[in-house]
């Protein structure tokens, strides 16, 4: 069985800085998906960034990119340029790549932004 | 990606009653998810709605206490039966959209049972 862990429970970053979300996961799968999405106070959560296993090359959506190392099963977020509105739970999540489409996610990283 | 709405956004109801939820998209989607967040925690995967069949269980839920609808590729209903305190929670149905792998969440239903 997959599983996801996030390691940090809370972080912390001042405004404008930059700041790491680590993300490790277990699989016997070749072909899958990775995920982060956010989830801020009391509102809706929205996708991130999408990984596709199968490409070596990082996935990258404005301030946030992803270091996916596959052989160390590790997916990092990076968020550049923190602004307050990053405040928020993320959540990693993987997906097997096939006709369930189940997501198995993380116990998810609270992440305050600091002005 | 499809617009998803959910009602109610959130109930407080007494225990041993019944709620339930609504999920709707604003366009057909292949696939259609519930979850249920605790306070506090990650995202649980109650089961799977399939249109015009039973709903695909996870271990740990059953079709007593979560039935499930699915009448059309737009439309599904969770309810959650029999309620007690410990089904406090945020319901949240996500969608699967044709031509992705990528699921997107409905606003989600925060539910207090008392």
């Amino acid at each position: 069985a997959q599983t996801v862990t996030q390691s940090q429970p809370e972080m912390s970053v001042q405004e404008a800085e930059t700041v790491t979300l680590s993300c490790t996961y277990d699989t016997s799968e070749s072909n899958y998906y990775l995920f982060w999405y956010k989830q801020p106070p009391s509102r809706q959560m929205i996708l991130v960034i999408r990984q596709e296993a199968y490409k070596q090359q990082n996935a990258t959506e404005n301030r946030f990119s992803v270091n996916f190392q596959k052989a160390a099963k590790s997916f990092s977020l990076k968020i550049s340029d923190s602004q307050l509105g990053d405040t928020a739970m993320y959540f990693c999540a993987f997906m097997k790549r096939g006709a369930t489409n189940k997501l198995i996610f993380g116990t998810g990283t609270l992440l305050a932004v600091q002005p | 990606s499809a617009v998803i709405s959910q009602k109610p956004s959130r109930d407080i109801c007494q225990r041993g009653t019944s709620l339930t939820i609504q999920c709707q998209v604003d366009s057909q989607v292949t696939m259609m998810f519930w979850y249920r967040q605790q306070p506090g925690q990650s995202l649980t995967l109650i089961a799977t709605a399939n249109q015009g069949s039973e709903a695909t269980y996870e271990s740990g839920f059953v079709i007593d206490k979560f039935p499930i609808s699915r009448p059309n590729l737009t439309f599904s209903t969770l309810t959650v039966s029999n309620m007690s305190p410990e089904d406090s929670s945020i319901y949240l149905c996500s969608v699967v959209g044709s031509n992705t792998d990528t699921q997107y969440f409905g606003p989600g239903t925060r539910l207090t049972v008392l």
